[in-house]
């Protein structure tokens, strides 16, 4: 039984450019969170997606956006990047009932020149 | 924002001694969970503690949560070198729909 699963694992991009990166949840699981992690710090939240529907959404400017698909994996796009956007991105899967632990990808490593 | 904090920021002890690390948050929570970070890699899932349970224990693992007080710790027993790594609390604050809230991370070092 796969994890949760990312791709790229690594990337490399210049300010100003748009990136994708994508998620496939852990099976049976249909809800997906998007997280950004600066390095020594802890994960923050960007958006959570249920039903192909952003859920709720945290202290994230519109520049991020993302998707969820009807088998439930995601995508998350970043626009106009900024080489502060230079982090560990996560996503995390879980089932739809309550008290359930989320399960991590390996993240993608986003590098901005 | 940060909802938790871990305390202390970094831990190193040797091998087979206890580790304790400390997380406090600031508003009510449906639950808090502790996950592991291995460098470089993801989170991996610990123990989830309900709002309405005091203490839970997992293989080496103990977790008690004080909601009066806001807190949590986390206890590894007879701790090993691979239990080096960061460890984190999250928070699911009441009334979200599975936000997860994380502190700053407690860098444990476990020397053989």
């Amino acid at each position: 039984d796969a994890g949760v699963t990312q791709s790229p694992t690594h990337l490399i991009k210049t300010r100003g450019q748009q990136v994708t990166l994508r998620c496939s949840p852990k099976s049976g699981h249909d809800t997906v969170s998007w997280y950004q992690q600066a390095l020594g710090q802890g994960p923050q939240f960007i958006f959570q997606y249920y039903e192909e529907e952003e859920r709720q959404r945290g202290n994230f400017p519109d520049r991020f956006s993302g998707h969820q698909f009807p088998n439930y994996s995601s995508e998350l796009n970043v626009n106009a990047l900024l080489l502060g956007d230079s982090a560990l991105y996560l996503c995390a899967s879980s089932p739809g009932t309550m008290n359930q632990p989320q399960h991590f990808g390996d993240g993608t490593r986003l590098s901005i020149l | 924002s940060q909802q938790g904090e871990e305390d202390p920021q970094a831990l190193s002890i040797q091998e087979g001694e206890n580790a304790t690390m400390n997380c406090s948050y600031k508003t009510s929570i449906n639950n808090l969970q502790w996950y592991r970070q291995n460098s470089g890699r993801g989170l991996v899932h610990l123990i989830l503690i309900r709002s309405n349970e005091r203490e839970k224990h997992s293989g080496r693992l103990r977790v008690t949560l004080d909601t009066s007080k806001k807190s949590s710790s986390l206890l590894i027993t007879a701790s090993r070198a691979a239990d080096t790594a960061s460890y984190f609390c999250g928070t699911i604050a009441s009334g979200s729909a599975r936000q997860l809230t994380f502190g700053s991370g407690t860098q444990l070092t476990v020397l053989p």
